[in-house]
């Protein structure tokens, strides 16, 4: 089983809508857990951590499932610059090195 | 704000050759990462650098990979003999402080490495 998994999509949403993903992670000790959002050839930025009582940051909610171990990140009135790859990350092992997921494609149409 | 910065930005090869890839961390991080992406795939993790020595290394970090801290600034990743299938992204990712705990990553804008 992969470590990190997730929908690599594409997902194709009309601007205003709400869009959700998900990301599954098979290591149960697991510590950190994060959202990064890349643009097609740059770099991994990150756009939010994830915390166990869930959180906000303007149109962008993380929240974080233990038991189930998955996490997710719900996009609420997407606009155009929200197209990218959304990449879970999930630190786990004895090392906590950051594991990425194949990433999830978001395309906002007009 | 501070970043990493990565050189060259694209560098391209003959397979067999030896290539230097350079990062400047942000300079009050401890903790020094490569990882690597190949055309399509995800960002794979290929070796942790702390305290002047690797902290970690994943299988793709062969003996053909070396990293270096050759001075208090620079990161260097070296492939000694280059193979096709070494063609991907390169990142150099810098952290403050040892991963867990919430500590986030900031990654360089990537070396494009083109094996021929």
């Amino acid at each position: 089983r992969k470590e990190v998994e997730q929908d690599p999509g594409p997902f194709n949403v009309p601007e205003g809508a709400t869009v959700a993903f998900n990301c599954t992670y098979s290591n149960s000790a697991s510590q950190s857990f994060f959202w990064y959002r890349q643009d097609c050839r740059k770099e991994p930025k990150l756009l939010m951590s994830v915390y166990s009582s869930g959180n906000e940051d303007g149109r962008f909610t993380a929240q974080l499932n233990r038991a189930s171990q998955y996490i997710s990140l719900l996009i609420r009135d997407s606009k155009l610059s929200d197209s990218a790859t959304y990449l879970c990350v999930v630190e786990s092992g004895g090392s906590y090195i950051p594991t990425f997921g194949r990433g999830t494609s978001l395309i906002v149409h007009p | 704000e501070p970043e990493v910065t990565q050189t060259p930005s694209h560098q391209v090869t003959q397979m067999g050759q030896e290539v230097i890839l350079r990062c400047v961390p942000i300079s009050n991080h401890l903790y020094f990462y490569w990882y690597r992406q190949i055309l399509g795939q995800k960002v794979e993790f290929l070796v942790s650098f702390y305290n002047n020595e690797i902290s970690e290394k994943s299988e793709i970090f062969d003996d053909q990979f070396s990293v270096e801290r050759p001075d208090g600034s620079n990161f260097t990743l070296k492939i000694r003999s280059t193979k096709l299938e070494d063609s991907a992204m390169y990142f150099c990712a810098s952290s403050e402080d040892r991963p867990g705990d919430g500590e986030k990553l900031f990654f360089g804008s990537g070396t494009q490495l083109s094996v021929l």
